[in-house]
């Protein structure tokens, strides 16, 4: 079975700054997609970002990019110039491509961030 | 257009009583998820449905536990003589369909079940 880890239950930055929310996961697959999401107090859960493991470069989505290590097994979330509003949950997780449950989504425990005026 | 919806929002009951929980799909989508999502923890699997049958129901955690979905539409998670246990936010998700390739699960924004 696929784990997801997320390492930092919480961070903080100061607007305008950049920061950066860290993910591993472990699985004996070698395609995969792996996603950022966000959860505000709403408790919607947002798509961030996703990442197909058979992709080389890492993906962009405007201030949103990741640095996916294949090897390290690592997936890590960059938000440049932070805002007010990217303050939220953000939740790591896996699904596989194919097999008998490419539909479900292994998520970490989540990252809190705090962005500070 | 309208996106996934869950009512009630939230939801208090007493241990041992029967509670319904409903989610709204995006219409025309066929792939139909349900999450539960404890306190500092982040969702976990609990049964999909593909049309009306419940493709893979291996994430549900014992026999208290069933949903539907009799339409291939709506959805109702029924929990039977709830537990202080159960206490957590219920997600639905939906997609145009589900299987190999790539699409997006569009989440609601869950029921807060709290059991007193």
């Amino acid at each position: 079975a696929q784990t997801v880890t997320q390492s930092q239950p919480e961070m903080s930055v100061q607007e305008a700054e950049t920061v950066t929310l860290s993910c591993t996961y472990d699985t004996s697959e070698s395609d995969y997609y792996l996603f950022w999401y966000k959860q505000p107090p709403s408790r919607q859960m947002i798509l961030v970002i996703r990442q197909e493991a058979y992709k080389q470069q890492n993906a962009t989505e405007n201030r949103f990019s990741v640095n996916f290590q294949k090897a390290a097994k690592s997936f890590s979330l960059k938000i440049s110039d932070s805002q007010l509003g990217d303050a939220a949950m953000y939740f790591c997780a896996y699904r596989s491509v194919s097999g008998g449950s490419n539909y479900k989504l292994t998520f970490g425990k989540g990252t809190l961030l705090t962005v500070n005026p | 257009g309208a996106g996934v919806s869950q009512t009630p929002s939230n939801k208090v009951t007493e241990k041992g009583k029967y509670v319904e929980l409903r989610c709204d799909p995006i219409s025309g989508h066929t792939a139909l998820y349900w999450y539960r999502q404890s306190l500092g923890q982040g969702p976990e699997f609990l049964i999909y449905f593909q049309g009306t049958g419940a493709a893979d129901d291996s994430g549900l955690p014992n026999d208290r536990f069933f949903a539907v979905r009799p339409e291939g539409s709506v959805s109702t998670l029924k929990i039977q003589r709830t537990e202080r246990g159960d206490s957590a936010v219920y997600l639905c998700a939906s997609s145009p369909w589900a299987g190999k390739g790539y699409n997006e699960q569009f989440f609601g924004p869950g029921t807060r079940l709290t059991v007193l």
